[in-house]
């Protein structure tokens, strides 16, 4: 199975800041790497797929970058409805594992 | 609007059986992939299962081969997951998930616990 490690497991931050979330795959995965916001009791929300190609709707703070193994997730500037957990996911070869998450916290 | 809506979760004990359903509506339901994932409490999420439009390609998680069936009836819209020898290791909120480029529409999920 492919693994995806994420860091930081968690992150506090304010209101305004810039925040970059990292994800590794453990093998080559090109471009095949979503990101998925999940808020408390809620099931997750897709922000970004193909590594870097904004969903529908999510607003254009966010953005993402890399391909192979080495990806990130930006958010320009946090907003309060921006404190969540975060997954990474691949989408390369099944079963499409996903990292463990990062917290962001305020 | 696109809905997904699970249904049969539960309390089972180990070694029992369930099935879950979903309902899907506000799409067409037989152009798409379809995938079970699940969460258990405080945890991460695990891709169970995964099904193509017509049911020819399935894959599954290794931690559920050999007990958990999907399957899908397209005429009615609906996705299933067929789950036998439940162990506690298989609670979880079980979403039922649209596969697109990535999930797109996740329903909003059923618990399922596995206890005595």
């Amino acid at each position: 199975d492919i693994q995806m490690t994420q860091s930081p497991s968690s992150l506090s931050a304010s209101v305004g800041d810039r925040v970059t979330i990292s994800c590794q795959a453990s093998h080559d995965i090109s471009n095949l790497l979503n990101w998925y916001q999940q808020k408390p009791g809620k099931a997750p929300n897709l922000l970004i797929y193909d590594a870097s190609n904004l969903e529908t709707g999510v607003p254009s703070r966010f953005s993402g970058s890399g391909s192979g193994t080495d990806f990130t997730v930006t958010i320009s500037s946090l907003q309060p409805e921006d404190f969540a957990t975060y997954y990474c996911q691949q989408f390369d070869k099944f079963p499409y594992t996903f990292g463990q998450g990062t917290k962001l916290e305020i | 609007q696109v809905q997904l809506v699970e249904s049969g979760g539960g309390l089972v004990k180990p070694g029992g059986s369930l099935r879950l359903s979903c309902a899907a509506s506000g799409f067409s339901f037989s152009d798409y992939y379809m995938s079970w994932i699940r969460q258990a409490p405080g945890k991460g999420l695990e891709w169970v299962s995964y099904i193509s439009t017509s049911g020819s390609t399935i894959y599954y998680a290794n931690s559920v081969k050999g007990r958990f069936t999907i399957s899908r009836d397209n005429a009615k819209n609906s996705l299933y997951l067929q789950m036998n020898s439940l162990r506690a290791e298989d609670t979880a909120v079980y979403y039922c998930a649209r596969v697109s480029r990535g999930v797109d529409y996740w329903g909003q999920g059923t618990l399922v616990t596995v206890s005595s």
